[in-house]
């Protein structure tokens, strides 16, 4: 149980396009889901939080109108990076959590590609 | 602010014992947990500490001492399987997580 997917698993994308990434809990329903980024060899940096039904929350220094997130249902949130550029190459990772329950489940990440 | 410090790498020679120590600085604390990740991989959960003491799965085992403001993770009769980044987890604030940056074990034959 506590599966979480994530598509598409890499996406090459042209400077200045707008990418969506899905990520999907399969068993469970997520009440709240979390969006990272991690540059290579670097730790995981949490980018925003997202509660179904509502706006999410975006760390400081994440730009909310070129990380654009939507949480539509409780087992669906999307990442939209906007007119996207080579420093958004990186490896995105979104997570889930069950209402009341502490523990995430990471999906299998999203591999970025600009160019 | 808030920061947690973990080596950077560790290798070790199967069969052997690594500890990966973390320690940490935070305005809040609801415990610290432990991730291992594979190369291109998701990070998987490996355990959670939330009272001071041991905790153990199986080969692995995490401990946490609050007042020293630091935790390990031990792994026991490594296997090259094992090799992967291992990165200590802190929950600053209800329902989020604050990684530190990854200790990277090289697991050699």
């Amino acid at each position: 149980g506590a599966v979480v997917s994530q598509h598409p698993s890499w996406v090459i994308c042209k400077s200045g396009t707008s990418v969506k990434i899905e990520c999907r809990s399969l068993d469970f329903q997520a009440t709240t889901m979390f969006w990272y980024r991690q540059f290579p060899k670097q730790s995981l940096m949490l980018m925003a939080t997202s509660n179904e039904g509502s706006k999410a929350t975006y760390e400081q220094g994440v730009e909310k109108d070129k990380f654009l997130i939507n949480h539509a249902s409780l087992t669906l949130s999307t990442l939209t990076v906007t007119s996207a550029h080579p420093e958004d190459s990186s490896f995105y990772i979104c997570s889930a959590r069950v209402r009341g329950l502490y523990e995430q489940y990471f999906g299998p990440g999203t591999r970025l590609t600009v160019t | 602010g808030q920061s947690l410090e973990q080596p950077s790498e560790v290798t070790a020679v199967e069969g052997a014992i690594v500890q990966i120590n973390c320690t940490y600085q935070t305005s809040g604390f609801y415990g610290l947990s432990w991730y291992q990740q594979h190369d291109g991989g998701a990070p998987t959960f490996l355990s959670y500490n939330g009272l001071d003491g041991l905790e153990e799965t199986g080969r692995f085992s995490s401990f946490l001492s609050r007042s020293d403001s630091y935790g390990y993770l031990l792994l026991q009769e490594l296997q090259m399987k094992d090799s992967a980044s291992y990165f200590c987890a802190v929950r600053p604030s209800w329902g989020k997580l604050q990684f530190g940056a990854g200790t990277q074990v090289v697991v050699t034959p």
